[in-house]
């Protein structure tokens, strides 16, 4: 069975880092694209970075330069790093897994979601 | 950066009916746009993807149709348990775009 189990979410200062994780089961993540998504509160969703099995990466013009993401294919586990963390930052972020390739490659998984809060 | 807007950004329908959401890419995406559901306080769910093929265990009452720049998700006999927000999204190419989403609510 396919699961993805986030974590690292909480309350930082605006200005300060988080780390989330991503820890995959029933699947290999670096065979994969792996994503983060993330919804404010009350808005909708907005797509923030990608990772592509064969390493690419890409990120939302919102967070480009602030976030990393990045893989550990011994630990099956993505991650999102979050620096410079600021207000409009204040979201559910949600790891999400396409695993089919080509014009089918949608996200069919999804975790879970974490909470990360910047407020002061 | 290609841009993707759903119509109408609400809707209210009877039980039964024919309940059609569009969503148009700036540009052109092939068949690269899926639709996905999420209920209030869920995890979004994938619906179709491809444009126009139905994720396992998805009703068939849901529906999706288009290529290049106009798609449609046509829900054919609205149910209860369809109240949601509705989103496509492209992935042809980062950024892998979200539309603003459609809510959907019962008359």
């Amino acid at each position: 069975e396919v699961q993805l189990v986030e974590s690292g979410g909480g309350l930082v200062q605006p200005g300060g880092s988080l780390r989330l994780s991503c820890a995959a089961s029933g699947f290999t993540v670096s065979s994969n694209y792996m994503s983060w998504v993330r919804q404010a509160p009350g808005k909708g969703l907005e797509w923030v970075s990608v990772i592509y099995s064969g390493g690419s990466t890409y990120y939302a013009d919102s967070v480009k330069d602030r976030f990393t993401i990045s893989r550990d294919n011994s630990k099956n586990t993505v991650y999102l790093q979050m620096n410079s963390l600021r207000a409009e930052d204040t979201a559910v972020y949600y790891c999400a897994s396409a695993t089919r390739g080509g014009s089918s490659r949608a996200f069919d998984y999804w975790g879970q979601g974490t909470l990360v809060t910047v407020s002061s | 950066d290609i841009q993707m807007t759903q119509s109408p950004s609400s809707l209210s329908a009877s039980v039964g009916d024919r309940v059609t959401i569009t969503c148009r890419a700036s540009q052109g995406i092939s068949n690269y746009l899926a639709w996905y559901q999420q209920k209030p306080g869920k995890v979004p769910k994938l619906l179709i993807y491809a444009a126009s093929t139905l994720q396992s265990g998805v009703p068939s009452r849901f529906s999706g149709s288009g290529s290049g720049t106009d798609f449609t998700l046509t829900i054919s006999s609205l149910q209860p348990e369809d109240v949601a927000i509705y989103y496509c999204q492209k992935y042809n190419s980062a950024p892998w775009t979200f539309g603003q989403g459609t809510k959907v609510e019962i008359k």
